[in-house]
């Protein structure tokens, strides 16, 4: 069965700093891979994905992310952070075995300290 | 607008009374899915559906019933609510099957407290 693991429950950046919010996954064959936001008191909303097109995949509100095979890595950035990307963001897998369902991760939270 | 509704958005109720959170979608998806998200553990997948008539269990089914009817609507059924049930759920769908990739539209949630 495919993973996801999100390294740090907690992130806290300055604004204007670098984000990275890191995702590792596992799975055994070629995998599709999402990054989702919740914002607080709202469902998910996707930022990105990745389906074997290009590795480094541009989202929503300034964020990329880049597919690296070797690493079995899909980690999320965005050069400089703004006060309103504070949030919940999840890393996700489909797994393909069932259906491409999701498999999520635990989970990061955001924090842009002004 | 293109949505996923959920209803209702909070609920408190006693271990023992049955209950029912409806979801609807407004995008002839063929895919809907169930998650409960708890802190700690991301979503958890409860139950899914293919298509109308077509359900299969999640990760953590156990508690839970669903039923597809209408292909717009999936509701999640609580027959005997416990307080390991209170927790924060999802509804979505997507468009597409089995193989689909697409991105999955998510529900406001609906945060259900068992006393």
């Amino acid at each position: 069965a495919q993973s996801v693991t999100q390294l740090g429950s907690h992130v806290s950046v300055s604004e204007g700093a670098l984000v990275l919010l890191r995702c590792n996954y596992s799975s055994s064959v070629p995998p599709y891979l999402f990054w989702y936001v919740q914002y607080p008191n709202q469902g998910l909303q996707l930022l990105l994905k990745y389906t074997s097109a290009a590795t480094l995949v541009k989202g929503i509100n300034g964020f990329e992310a880049e597919f690296k095979k070797s690493e079995t890595s899909f980690h999320l950035t965005k050069p400089s952070a703004h006060m309103s990307d504070a949030a919940e963001y999840f890393c996700a897998v489909s797994d393909r075995e069932y259906g491409n369902k999701l498999v999520f991760g635990a989970g990061t939270i955001l924090r842009v300290k002004s | 607008e293109a949505q996923v509704t959920q209803n209702p958005r909070y609920l408190i109720t006693v271990t023992g009374k049955k209950l029912t959170v409806t979801c609807s979608q407004n995008m002839n998806h063929e895919y809907m899915s169930w998650y409960r998200q708890d802190p700690g553990l991301g979503l958890r997948q409860i139950y899914y559906s293919m298509n109308v008539e077509v359900t299969d269990k999640g990760d953590v089914p156990e508690g839970y019933k669903v039923s597809r009817k209408e292909k717009r609507n999936f509701p999640l059924i609580l027959e005997s609510p416990s307080p390991n049930q209170t927790s924060l759920y999802f509804c979505a769908s997507r468009p597409g099957g089995w193989g689909s990739y697409n991105e999955q539209f998510f529900g406001p949630g609906t945060r259900l407290t068992v006393l």
